[in-house]
C-alpha cells in the first residue's frame, strides 16, 4: 500500500497570503495525484488532477506541482474561502488509492 | 449537472449490516471513463476508501474492509449501493459516494455526494 503523508498538519497564513502544503508518497505514483478541499461539513471539492492540472471551475490561484514522490499545491493570496482542510490522493496502478491524512489551512 | 445522493440509516447497532444506496442524477452511471465509489471520514479524521465499481460489475475493495464489505450496481435505477457487515463502533463515519474518473489503472473522484453520518452505538 502506498503510504501518502502531508506537512504540514496545521497551517497558519494571514489572508492574502501564499500557502504552500506538501505530500509525499512513499513510492513514486508518476503524476497520478489529485488534491481535494473540505470545508467544515462538506463534502471534498476535487482542486487537481494529474498533479497539476486544475479542475473545472478552481481559481487560478490554486496550483500544483511535482512527480514522482513530491507533490505540492500551492494557493496564492489565500481568500476567506480557502480556509479548509486540504487532502492529497493517489491514483497510481491498483488500489488501495489512498489520501493523505490532510493539511489544515487557518487564520493566521 | 452530475448529482450523486447517499442514502440509508443513520444510526445502527453493534453487528448489523450497514446498507447504503448512492442516486445518480443529471447523468448516466454506465459510463465507460468512471467508476462509481464509496469513501469514508470519521467524525474529525481524513478520508479512507472503501470500494469502487464499474458498471459492468467489476469492483476494487480496500484489503482493510474487503472482508465484510460489498459494493453492487444498478444500471436500470441509476444507483450503486454499499454493504457492510458486522459494524462497531470503529464504523462510525461519514460515507460519501463519489464518481471515480478513471485513467488507465486508477483515478480521481470528481464528484461528490453530500454525504451521510452513519453511527454505530448500542
Amino acid at each position: 500500500e502506498i503510504v501518502m503523508t502531508q506537512s504540514p498538519a496545521t497551517l497558519s497564513v494571514s489572508p492574502g497570503e501564499r500557502a504552500t502544503l506538501s505530500c509525499r508518497a512513499s513510492q513514486s505514483i508518476s503524476s497520478n495525484l489529485a488534491w481535494y478541499q473540505q470545508t467544515p461539513g462538506q463534502a471534498p471539492r476535487l482542486l487537481i488532477y494529474g498533479a497539476s492540472t486544475r479542475a473545472t471551475g478552481i481559481p487560478a490561484r490554486f496550483s500544483g506541482s511535482g512527480s514522482g514522490t513530491e507533490f505540492t499545491l500551492t494557493i496564492g493570496s489565500l481568500q476567506s474561502e480557502d480556509f479548509a482542510v486540504y487532502y492529497c490522493q493517489h491514483y497510481n496502478n491498483w488500489p488501495p488509492w489512498t489520501f493523505g491524512q490532510g493539511t489544515k489551512v487557518e487564520i493566521k | 449537472q452530475l448529482q450523486l445522493q447517499e442514502s440509508g440509516p443513520g444510526l445502527m447497532r453493534p453487528s448489523e449490516t450497514l446498507s447504503l444506496t448512492c442516486s445518480v442524477s443529471g447523468g448516466s452511471i454506465s459510463s465507460d471513463s468512471h467508476y462509481w465509489g464509496w469513501i469514508r471520514q470519521p467524525p474529525g479524521k481524513g478520508l479512507e476508501w472503501i470500494a469502487s465499481i464499474y458498471y459492468r460489475g467489476y469492483t476494487h475493495y480496500n484489503l482493510s474492509l474487503q472482508s465484510r464489505v460489498s459494493i453492487s450496481i444498478d444500471t436500470s435505477k441509476n444507483q450503486f449501493s454499499l454493504r457492510l457487515s458486522s459494524v462497531t463502533a470503529a464504523d462510525t463515519a461519514v460515507f460519501y459516494c463519489a464518481r471515480q474518473r478513471v485513467i488507465g489503472t486508477g483515478g480521481w473522484f470528481d464528484t461528490w455526494g453530500q454525504g451521510i453520518l452513519v453511527t454505530v452505538s448500542s
